[in-house]
C-alpha cells in the first residue's frame, strides 16, 4: 500500500526494556518525522531527519533513538523504556516544498 | 522560537453554522502553514496547505486564509455538519524547510 504505515499498532511493555516503534513510507519522501501526542502538551516533535544518514534533535529527544541507513525508513527505538514515555507515538513524512503526511500511530504503554 | 496557539481551545456550534478556526504564530518567517483533521483514537489527516506565497486555499467547504505579516492564519468552515466534528490543528513549517511547530488544537463539536 502506498504511503506511511507504522508498526504496532499497539503495544505494551514494562519499564526498562527496549522498545522499538517502525516507520515505513513508500514515496520517498526526504524529510521523515518523529512526534509524541500527551494531553495537555499537544504534539512534540522527538526526532527528524532530513535525508538517509542525516537526523537530528528535535524538542523531546532524551531516551529516544533514530536512524534512517534508507530512505524509507525511520525507526524509532526506546533503549530502556520509562512510564514516561507512555504516549501515542506518530511518524511522518514531507518534501520541502510539500506538507506532513501522518500515519496512524502507535499507542504505547509502559507499566 | 516559534510558538503556535490556536484559538477557541473548543467550540461547539449547531449544525449549519458557518464557523471560523483561528492559528496564530509568532514568528512571521514560514515557510508553509497546513491545517490537519484529528478524529478521537486516530491519525491527523491533512486538509489543506497554504504556502508563504500564498493567501488562502480552498478545498469544498474548507477554506484556510494565510496572514503572514500579522501571525495568524484562519479556518473557514461553512454550513457546517456533525461530521466535522473533530480536532482541528494548525502547524507551521519554518523557512528553513526542515520542521513543523503544532498548535495545541481546537475540539470542534457540531451538533445535530
Amino acid at each position: 500500500d502506498a504511503g506511511i504505515t507504522q508498526s504496532p499498532r499497539y503495544k505494551i511493555t514494562e519499564t526498562g526494556r527496549q522498545v522499538t516503534l517502525m516507520c515505513h513510507q513508500t514515496w520517498s519522501h526526504s524529510y521523515m518525522f518523529w512526534y509524541r501526542q500527551d494531553l495537555g502538551h499537544g504534539l512534540r516533535l522527538i526526532y527528524y531527519s532530513a535525508a538517509a544518514d542525516i537526523t537530528d534533535k528535535g524538542e523531546v529527544p532524551d531516551g529516544y533513538v533514530v536512524s534512517r541507513s534508507k530512505t524509507e525508513n525511520f525507526p524509532l527505538t526506546l533503549e530502556s523504556a520509562t512510564r514516561s514515555q507512555t504516549s501515542v507515538y506518530f511518524c511522518a513524512s514531507s518534501e520541502r516544498q510539500w506538507g506532513l503526511f501522518f500515519g496512524s500511530g502507535t499507542q504505547l504503554s509502559v507499566l | 522560537k516559534q510558538e503556535v496557539t490556536q484559538i477557541p481551545a473548543a467550540l461547539s456550534v449547531p449544525e449549519g453554522e458557518n464557523l471560523v478556526l483561528n492559528c496564530s504564530f509568532t514568528d512571521s518567517a514560514i515557510y508553509n502553514l497546513q491545517w490537519f483533521r484529528q478524529d478521537p483514537g486516530k491519525g491527523l489527516t491533512s486538509l489543506l496547505l497554504i504556502q508563504s506565497s500564498q493567501r488562502e486555499q480552498t478545498s469544498g467547504r474548507l477554506n484556510a486564509s494565510l496572514d503572514k505579516s500579522s501571525g495568524r492564519s484562519t479556518l473557514y468552515i461553512a454550513a457546517s455538519q456533525p461530521g466535522d466534528s473533530a480536532t482541528y490543528l494548525c502547524a507551521v513549517r519554518d523557512n528553513y524547510g526542515q520542521n513543523f511547530v503544532f498548535g495545541p488544537g481546537t475540539r470542534l463539536s457540531v451538533l445535530p
